[in-house]
């Protein structure tokens, strides 16, 4: 079971800060935390990645918590392309990705 | 984007007849992964491999077996399919372990067992 967790979903305004939050209970000292999303009919996509420092790409920002127990994935101005369900893992299962259910995330023009 | 195809990219087959789906790749990528996704449950591995003829299971590998024989090609089979293994599945290809390292996806496969 993934040891992951997230909200089931999440509702933003077009424009507006999102702030995605997951919780990471068995994470260890040495494990990646990653971000991927899911648009409608497609497969995942990478969004992102960190092991201790906060993280920035083109796509988003990754805030860790200095105990690295939760993280957050900062949308600096959501779009409607942004709509998706987006997950949080960290590889605790070595050669393993495993992911959870995600949060839907729902954006309103 | 990488250059991962899965096919089909859809199959309808009845139960009890073997089902091989394959992944392929061109960016020489050491990893390969299976997964099948249905709603409730997300994404979750079925077998992977961390190199030619080198595999191991994941979560859920009951009804299950892959091959590699070559660097770009992961074959996934189904020995004898059953209604429970209706599902979409996901190959993903990445450099090295997943510590530091990002997955691709490719498109998917829509496989209904009837």
């Amino acid at each position: 079971d993934a040891k992951t967790t997230q909200p089931n979903s999440m509702e933003s305004n077009e424009e507006e800060p999102v702030h995605l939050p997951c919780n990471h209970s068995t994470i260890s000292g040495t494990d990646y935390i990653h971000w991927y999303r899911q648009l409608p009919s497609q497969g995942p996509e990478y969004v992102i990645h960190g092991l201790t420092s906060n993280v920035n790409n083109r796509m988003a920002s990754l805030a860790i918590a200095e105990d690295r127990k939760s993280s957050t994935l900062i949308l600096h101005r959501a779009t409607l392309r942004d709509a998706a369900v987006y997950y949080c893992i960290d590889n605790n299962a070595g050669n393993m990705l495993t992911f959870g259910g995600g949060t839907r995330l729902m954006v309103k023009p | 984007d990488a250059g991962i195809t899965q096919s089909p990219r859809h199959k309808v087959t009845e139960t009890g007849t073997p089902v091989t789906l394959r992944c392929h790749q061109t960016e020489n990528h050491r990893y390969m992964y299976w997964y099948r996704q249905d709603p409730g449950h997300g994404l979750r591995l079925i077998h992977y491999s961390y190199g030619v003829k080198d595999t191991d299971k994941g979560e859920v590998s009951d009804g299950y077996s892959v091959s590699r024989s070559k660097t770009e090609d992961f074959l996934l089979t189904l020995e004898s399919a059953t209604s429970s293994q209706t599902s979409v599945y996901f190959c993903a290809i990445s450099g090295q372990a997943p510590g530091n390292e990002k997955l691709f996806f490719g498109s998917g496969t829509q496989l209904s067992v009837l």
